[in-house]
């Protein structure tokens, strides 16, 4: 079955960059899909971060849009997550989730999470 | 963006009880795009329901999903111990897609 599993580094310091990489398996990501980042303060919420398909399309919710990159890899089986001038306020456990979507009429909805990666934890301090 | 909000907040019951979690959306979720998550200490959320109200491979059929519009609810039938756990909706009708606060469900 589809397993997907985060890495990178559990501290980032204030101003810096916040790198994970997602790795997929048990699924070609070049096959299809929407491939998503989620994430989780302690104690707190999900909020949706973006997502990507295997063409590279990406989007990116608003509110994080101007500091967020994902990237993908197909041959690597991976998708990565850059996030830009991190604050502790980006302390979280951050989730990769692959999603179905659907195409009508030229506007992609992307659906729900399905399966989960386990999370990482990223603190965000000095 | 869409708000979701969840009631209660913590909601108390026994094994073997019925329970009734609720999400309210801020504005008409579209094409009932709206599913629900089981999130335990520790771990990845899970999805249960996709749809509003079809349930995902696995889930028990104690899990049920209903609602439309702005008013959803999901409904355990009768509590197993494995239940206890918070939930989350997530609506994905609209961008971006958002996340309710969650409802904490207890062991009374």
């Amino acid at each position: 079955q589809v397993q997907l599993q985060e890495s990178g580094p559990g501290l980032v310091k204030p101003s810096e960059t916040l790198s994970l990489t997602c790795e997929v398996s048990g699924y070609y990501i070049s096959r299809g899909y929407y491939w998503g980042w989620i994430r989780q303060p302690p104690g707190k919420g999900l909020e949706w971060i973006g997502s990507i398909d295997q063409s590279g399309s990406t989007y990116y919710n608003p509110s994080l849009k101007s500091r967020v990159t994902i990237s993908i890899d197909t041959s690597k089986n991976k998708f990565s997550l850059r996030l830009s001038s991190v604050t502790a306020a980006d302390t979280a456990v951050y989730y990769c989730a692959r999603h179905p979507h659907s195409i009508l009429r030229g506007v992609t909805t992307l659906y729900w999470f399905d399966p989960w990666g386990q999370g990482t934890l990223v603190t965000v301090s000095s | 963006e869409i708000v979701l909000t969840q009631s209660p907040g913590t909601l108390s019951l026994s094994p073997g009880e019925r329970a009734t979690l609720s999400c309210r959306a801020s504005q008409s979720v579209s094409s009932s795009y709206l599913a629900w998550y089981q999130q335990k200490p520790g771990q990845a959320p899970r999805l249960l329901i996709y749809g509003a109200s079809s349930r995902a491979t696995g889930i028990p059929d104690r899990f049920s999903g209903s609602g439309s519009g702005t008013d959803f609810t999901l409904t355990i039938s009768r509590l197993e111990p494995e239940d206890f756990a918070v939930y989350y909706c997530q609506q994905y009708g609209s961008s971006p897609s958002t996340f309710g606060q969650g409802t904490k469900l207890e062991i009374k």
